[in-house]
């Protein structure tokens, strides 16, 4: 089972910062399949990124997914206050399929 | 417009069975994997298994087999999950996602159960 650790735990930043959480996956994550969700309470998840660096339909252009391998990185260029929130990585390389423990970007 | 809506919120006893429910519209049902994803209390995300709604061909997460049955009615365009006999663990959201891809496109809205003596 490939196991996800996601760094930070928890980022506190300001709107119109930029934010960079990493994603480091146990062993390799074979064809880059890799996707990055975001949760908000009460609402259901939100696909952001797949295949490591493809952005969903409707998805802002200040989210992007970079890597391969190992390590994997989802960078919001400049934060909007809908953008404070919990975010996942997931690898769909390999069964199980298996989620980050999550990273919180939450206010300053 | 795609839709995945689930089934509402549940309590019940310890030792109790259980259903829930995902009904897909919106788009063709056969041809998409469901999976279900636990959200304990305060926890993050975890993928609990994966079900073709075309053929019934399941995956499931060592740590939930055995635990849950997942089961597909295509007449219905239905997903479901079941436990035999529940327990306070299992005390969590659980949401349903599409995929055909591996990455989850569209998610239910979760269905919170709590198991409580």
């Amino acid at each position: 089972e490939i196991v996800l650790t996601q760094s930070p735990g928890t980022l506190s930043l300001s709107p119109g910062e930029r934010a960079t959480l990493s994603c480091r996956a146990s062993q390799s994550v074979s064809g880059s399949y890799l996707a990055w969700y975001q949760h908000k309470p009460g609402q259901a998840p939100r696909l952001l990124i797949y295949g490591a660096s493809s952005r969903a339909t409707g998805i802002p252009d200040r989210f992007s997914g970079s890597g391969s391998g190992t390590d994997f990185t989802l960078t919001i260029s400049r934060l909007e206050p809908e953008d404070f929130a919990v975010y996942y990585c997931q690898q769909y390389g390999s069964s199980p399929r298996t989620f980050g423990q999550g990273t919180k970007v939450e206010i300053k | 417009e795609v839709q995945l809506v689930q089934s509402g919120a549940e309590v019940k006893k310890p030792g109790e069975s259980l259903n829930i429910s995902c009904k897909g519209s919106g788009y063709s049902f056969t041809n998409y994997w469901i999976g279900w994803v636990r959200q304990m209390p305060g926890k993050g995300l975890e993928w609990m298994g994966i079900i073709y709604a075309g053929d019934s061909d399941t995956s499931y997460s060592p740590s939930f087999q055995g635990q849950v049955t997942m089961s597909v009615d295509k007449s219905s365009s239905t997903a479901y999950l079941q436990w035999g006999s529940l327990k306070a663990s299992d005390t969590a959201i659980y949401y349903c996602a599409r995929t055909d891809s591996g990455y989850y496109d569209k998610w239910g809205q979760g269905t919170l159960l709590t198991v409580s003596s």
